[in-house]
Protein backbone atom coordinates (compact mmCIF):
# COMPACT_ATOMS: atom_id res chain seq x y z
CA UNK A 1 0.00 0.00 0.00
CA UNK A 2 1.20 3.05 -1.20
CA UNK A 3 -0.81 5.38 0.95
CA UNK A 4 0.71 9.06 0.78
CA UNK A 5 3.33 9.76 -1.48
CA UNK A 6 5.43 12.97 -1.32
CA UNK A 7 8.40 14.02 -3.72
CA UNK A 8 10.67 15.37 -3.35
CA UNK A 9 11.72 13.99 0.06
CA UNK A 10 15.11 16.67 0.32
CA UNK A 11 14.97 20.07 -2.30
CA UNK A 12 17.59 23.13 -1.95
CA UNK A 13 16.18 26.35 -3.75
CA UNK A 14 17.75 29.95 -4.15
CA UNK A 15 16.12 32.65 -3.35
CA UNK A 16 13.41 33.37 -5.66
CA UNK A 17 13.24 30.16 -7.58
CA UNK A 18 9.81 28.17 -7.96
CA UNK A 19 9.16 24.83 -7.41
CA UNK A 20 6.48 22.25 -6.79
CA UNK A 21 5.87 19.68 -3.96
CA UNK A 22 3.95 16.73 -5.02
CA UNK A 23 1.64 14.86 -2.95
CA UNK A 24 -0.32 11.69 -4.50
CA UNK A 25 -2.81 9.31 -2.09
CA UNK A 26 -4.62 6.03 -3.92
CA UNK A 27 -6.83 5.86 -0.82
CA UNK A 28 -9.53 7.74 -2.80
CA UNK A 29 -9.84 10.22 0.16
CA UNK A 30 -11.61 13.02 -0.42
CA UNK A 31 -9.96 15.40 2.25
CA UNK A 32 -6.15 16.38 1.58
CA UNK A 33 -4.16 18.82 3.08
CA UNK A 34 -0.18 20.34 3.26
CA UNK A 35 1.22 21.93 6.83
CA UNK A 36 4.55 22.83 7.43
CA UNK A 37 6.75 22.09 10.32
CA UNK A 38 8.63 24.46 12.00
CA UNK A 39 10.81 23.75 15.46
CA UNK A 40 8.81 25.07 18.19
CA UNK A 41 5.66 26.05 15.92
CA UNK A 42 4.36 22.45 15.47
CA UNK A 43 2.07 21.67 12.31
CA UNK A 44 0.86 24.89 10.57
CA UNK A 45 -2.17 24.64 7.90
CA UNK A 46 -1.20 25.66 4.13
CA UNK A 47 -4.37 24.70 2.13
CA UNK A 48 -6.61 22.26 2.18
CA UNK A 49 -9.25 20.65 -0.22
CA UNK A 50 -12.31 18.99 0.67
CA UNK A 51 -12.67 17.47 -3.07
CA UNK A 52 -11.70 17.81 -6.47
CA UNK A 53 -11.44 21.04 -7.70
CA UNK A 54 -12.12 22.89 -4.42
CA UNK A 55 -9.37 24.48 -2.15
CA UNK A 56 -9.19 26.76 0.81
CA UNK A 57 -6.73 28.60 2.88
CA UNK A 58 -5.23 27.29 6.00
CA UNK A 59 -3.44 29.68 8.83
CA UNK A 60 -0.07 30.60 6.59
CA UNK A 61 -1.41 30.20 2.62
CA UNK A 62 0.63 33.16 2.06
CA UNK A 63 3.73 32.37 -0.48
CA UNK A 64 2.13 28.85 -1.81
CA UNK A 65 -0.40 27.74 -4.62
CA UNK A 66 -2.45 24.88 -4.56
CA UNK A 67 -5.00 23.25 -7.43
CA UNK A 68 -6.95 19.83 -6.67
CA UNK A 69 -7.92 18.65 -10.19
CA UNK A 70 -8.09 14.89 -9.64
CA UNK A 71 -8.74 13.25 -6.11
CA UNK A 72 -5.49 11.69 -6.23
CA UNK A 73 -3.44 14.59 -6.30
CA UNK A 74 -2.73 17.61 -4.42
CA UNK A 75 0.57 19.70 -5.23
CA UNK A 76 2.23 22.68 -3.38
CA UNK A 77 3.54 25.73 -5.46
CA UNK A 78 6.07 28.10 -4.36
CA UNK A 79 6.17 30.70 -6.83
CA UNK A 80 8.99 32.82 -5.49
CA UNK A 81 10.93 30.60 -2.58
CA UNK A 82 11.94 33.03 0.21
CA UNK A 83 14.22 31.52 3.23
CA UNK A 84 11.15 31.68 5.49
CA UNK A 85 9.74 28.94 3.48
CA UNK A 86 12.94 26.81 4.69
CA UNK A 87 10.89 23.65 6.84
CA UNK A 88 9.15 20.37 7.20
CA UNK A 89 6.61 19.68 4.78
CA UNK A 90 3.79 17.20 5.08
CA UNK A 91 0.75 16.68 2.82
CA UNK A 92 -1.66 14.59 4.60
CA UNK A 93 -5.20 12.79 3.44
CA UNK A 94 -8.75 11.99 5.25
CA UNK A 95 -11.71 10.09 3.97
CA UNK A 96 -14.04 12.06 5.78
CA UNK A 97 -15.66 14.97 3.93
CA UNK A 98 -16.03 19.08 4.70
CA UNK A 99 -18.89 18.44 6.85
CA UNK A 100 -18.79 15.49 8.55
CA UNK A 101 -15.39 14.71 11.03
CA UNK A 102 -12.24 14.65 8.87
CA UNK A 103 -11.69 11.82 10.60
CA UNK A 104 -8.07 10.12 11.02
CA UNK A 105 -5.35 11.88 9.01
CA UNK A 106 -2.57 9.79 6.99
CA UNK A 107 0.91 11.38 6.19
CA UNK A 108 3.32 11.56 3.85
CA UNK A 109 7.07 11.20 4.59
CA UNK A 110 7.41 14.63 4.63
CA UNK A 111 9.70 17.27 2.31
CA UNK A 112 12.63 19.37 3.77
CA UNK A 113 13.13 22.45 1.67
CA UNK A 114 15.91 24.62 2.34
CA UNK A 115 15.78 28.20 0.76
CA UNK A 116 19.18 29.47 0.42
CA UNK B 1 -10.23 30.18 14.82
CA UNK B 2 -8.94 28.37 17.50
CA UNK B 3 -6.46 28.61 19.91
CA UNK B 4 -4.52 25.41 21.24
CA UNK B 5 -2.58 24.89 24.30
CA UNK B 6 -0.21 22.31 25.59
CA UNK B 7 2.95 22.40 27.80
CA UNK B 8 6.12 22.55 25.59
CA UNK B 9 8.41 19.34 27.42
CA UNK B 10 7.54 16.93 29.77
CA UNK B 11 10.14 14.00 31.53
CA UNK B 12 9.43 10.88 33.30
CA UNK B 13 11.16 7.90 34.15
CA UNK B 14 10.40 4.76 32.57
CA UNK B 15 7.32 2.60 34.13
CA UNK B 16 6.15 5.79 35.55
CA UNK B 17 2.93 7.85 34.15
CA UNK B 18 2.73 10.97 32.63
CA UNK B 19 -0.49 13.45 31.88
CA UNK B 20 -0.36 15.83 28.79
CA UNK B 21 -2.98 18.18 29.16
CA UNK B 22 -4.01 20.10 25.69
CA UNK B 23 -6.49 23.49 26.55
CA UNK B 24 -8.39 24.93 23.32
CA UNK B 25 -10.66 27.88 22.34
CA UNK B 26 -12.42 27.48 19.01
CA UNK B 27 -15.80 28.18 17.63
CA UNK B 28 -16.64 25.26 16.08
CA UNK B 29 -15.54 22.11 17.11
CA UNK B 30 -15.60 18.52 15.89
CA UNK B 31 -13.96 16.20 17.73
CA UNK B 32 -10.23 16.08 19.32
CA UNK B 33 -7.05 14.19 17.87
CA UNK B 34 -3.91 12.99 19.79
CA UNK B 35 -1.01 12.43 17.88
CA UNK B 36 2.78 10.34 18.20
CA UNK B 37 5.74 12.16 16.39
CA UNK B 38 9.14 10.72 16.54
CA UNK B 39 11.87 12.84 15.53
CA UNK B 40 12.73 12.72 11.69
CA UNK B 41 9.31 11.17 11.49
CA UNK B 42 5.99 11.66 10.21
CA UNK B 43 3.33 11.84 12.83
CA UNK B 44 0.83 9.22 13.48
CA UNK B 45 -2.35 8.81 15.51
CA UNK B 46 -3.19 7.92 18.74
CA UNK B 47 -6.59 8.70 18.99
CA UNK B 48 -10.30 10.41 19.10
CA UNK B 49 -12.12 12.17 21.18
CA UNK B 50 -15.69 13.60 19.74
CA UNK B 51 -17.86 12.99 23.06
CA UNK B 52 -17.02 14.26 26.54
CA UNK B 53 -15.33 11.29 29.02
CA UNK B 54 -12.47 8.71 28.49
CA UNK B 55 -11.27 6.89 25.82
CA UNK B 56 -9.12 3.79 26.71
CA UNK B 57 -5.97 1.93 23.99
CA UNK B 58 -4.16 -0.18 25.70
CA UNK B 59 -0.84 1.77 27.50
CA UNK B 60 -2.72 5.42 26.14
CA UNK B 61 -6.02 6.72 27.44
CA UNK B 62 -7.33 10.05 25.94
CA UNK B 63 -9.47 12.18 27.85
CA UNK B 64 -11.92 15.34 26.71
CA UNK B 65 -13.96 17.59 28.11
CA UNK B 66 -16.31 20.00 25.61
CA UNK B 67 -17.61 22.31 28.19
CA UNK B 68 -13.92 23.43 29.37
CA UNK B 69 -12.16 23.24 26.25
CA UNK B 70 -9.66 20.75 27.98
CA UNK B 71 -8.22 17.49 26.97
CA UNK B 72 -5.62 14.90 28.08
CA UNK B 73 -3.27 12.12 27.07
CA UNK B 74 -2.95 9.91 29.73
CA UNK B 75 0.80 7.47 29.13
CA UNK B 76 0.71 4.71 31.31
CA UNK B 77 3.82 2.19 31.94
CA UNK B 78 6.24 4.64 29.87
CA UNK B 79 9.01 3.08 27.82
CA UNK B 80 11.78 4.54 26.44
CA UNK B 81 10.04 3.89 23.04
CA UNK B 82 7.87 6.34 24.22
CA UNK B 83 10.10 9.18 23.87
CA UNK B 84 8.39 11.55 21.18
CA UNK B 85 6.09 14.87 20.80
CA UNK B 86 2.88 14.04 21.33
CA UNK B 87 0.68 16.49 19.29
CA UNK B 88 -3.40 17.98 20.42
CA UNK B 89 -4.99 18.70 17.25
CA UNK B 90 -8.46 20.51 16.91
CA UNK B 91 -11.42 19.09 14.17
CA UNK B 92 -13.44 22.04 13.14
CA UNK B 93 -13.55 20.72 9.61
CA UNK B 94 -10.05 21.55 8.97
CA UNK B 95 -7.46 19.74 11.60
CA UNK B 96 -5.66 22.43 13.66
CA UNK B 97 -2.40 21.58 15.93
CA UNK B 98 -0.83 22.71 19.27
CA UNK B 99 2.47 23.23 19.26
CA UNK B 100 3.37 19.42 20.82
CA UNK B 101 4.60 18.53 24.00
CA UNK B 102 8.20 16.64 23.88
CA UNK B 103 8.24 13.95 26.03
CA UNK B 104 11.42 12.63 27.22
CA UNK B 105 11.51 8.39 29.20
CA UNK B 106 14.53 8.26 31.18
CA UNK B 107 15.22 5.10 32.65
Amino acid sequence: NAGVTQTPKFQVLKTGQSMTLQCAQDMNHEYMSWYRQDPGMGLRLIHYSVGAGITDQGEVPNGYNVSRSTTEDFPLRLLSAAPSQTSVYFCASSGGGALSNTGELFFGEGSRLTVL
Amino acid sequence: GQNIDQPTEMTATEGAIVQINCTYQTSGFNGLFWYQQHAGEAPTFLSYNVLDGLEEKGRFSSFLSRSKGYSYLLLKELQMKDSASYLCALNDYKLSFGAGTTVTVRA
